[in-house]
């Protein structure tokens, strides 16, 4: 199974682009990147994904590096609602399945 | 606004219960999932249903049972609750096949077992 490493804390000042790195060295060819992010007290939200190329959406951005052993979520003007857990997932099990690391917890700080 | 729901929020068991967790999604998803969540650990999976009426274990499924009697619905049981079950439990669905893109969850039940 892919591993993935993420600092286990982070802050950021309000309305500067947070930046969260994600090591995920033994990745597969096929294997997708995915970020999910956890709100104190709700369930994981889904963020973004990608395999290869940068990704953005309404909610962030994703680089992925050219050899894929590192991906970094972009959230271009932190909120203090950005205040939560962010999961890097590269491993999706038999049938699918999401396999969690412990994350890194995000503090937007006014 | 789709949604999985959580039938409790909080819930205070005693040693030996048996306990019934209930998970609703109005999604028509075809894949539903029971998740643990322990501090400094994330999700670990308990259980995942891909139909109705069919269960496979998940990484950790020890002293749990599921039921999956109608599509919307899927229950946790812990047959005799123990103290080292006292967690956050989420419930996820999903569609057949998807991507990890294409999970929701519930906002969770916190179980306490005393």
């Amino acid at each position: 199974d892919a591993k993935t490493t993420q600092p286990p804390s982070m802050d950021c000042a309000e309305g500067r682009a947070a930046n969260l790195p994600c090591n995920h060295s033994t990745i597969s060819g096929n294997e997708y990147v995915y970020w999910y992010r956890q709100i104190h007290s709700q369930g994981p939200q889904y963020i973004i994904h990608g395999l290869k190329n940068n990704e953005t959406n309404e909610m962030a951005s994703l680089i992925i590096t050219e050899d894929r052993k590192s991906s970094t979520l972009i959230l271009p003007h932190a909120t203090l609602r950005d205040t939560a857990v962010y999961y890097c997932i590269v491993r999706v099990g038999n049938n699918y399945q999401l396999i969690w690391g412990a994350g890194t917890k995000l503090i937007i700080k006014p | 606004d789709v949604k999985v729901t959580q039938s409790s929020r909080y819930l205070v068991k005693r040693t030996g219960e048996k306990v019934f967790l209930e998970c609703v999604q109005d999604m028509d998803h075809e894949n539903m999932f029971w998740y643990r969540q322990d501090p400094g650990l994330g999700l670990r999976l308990i259980y995942f249903s891909y139909d109705v009426k069919m269960k496979e274990k998940g990484d950790i499924p020890e002293g749990y049972s599921v039921s999956r009697e109608k599509k919307e619905r899927f229950s946790l049981i812990l047959e005799s609750a123990s103290t080292n079950q006292t967690s956050m439990y989420l419930c996820a669905s999903s569609l057949p096949q998807t991507g990890g893109e294409g999970y929701t969850f519930g906002s969770g039940t916190r179980l306490t077992v005393v």
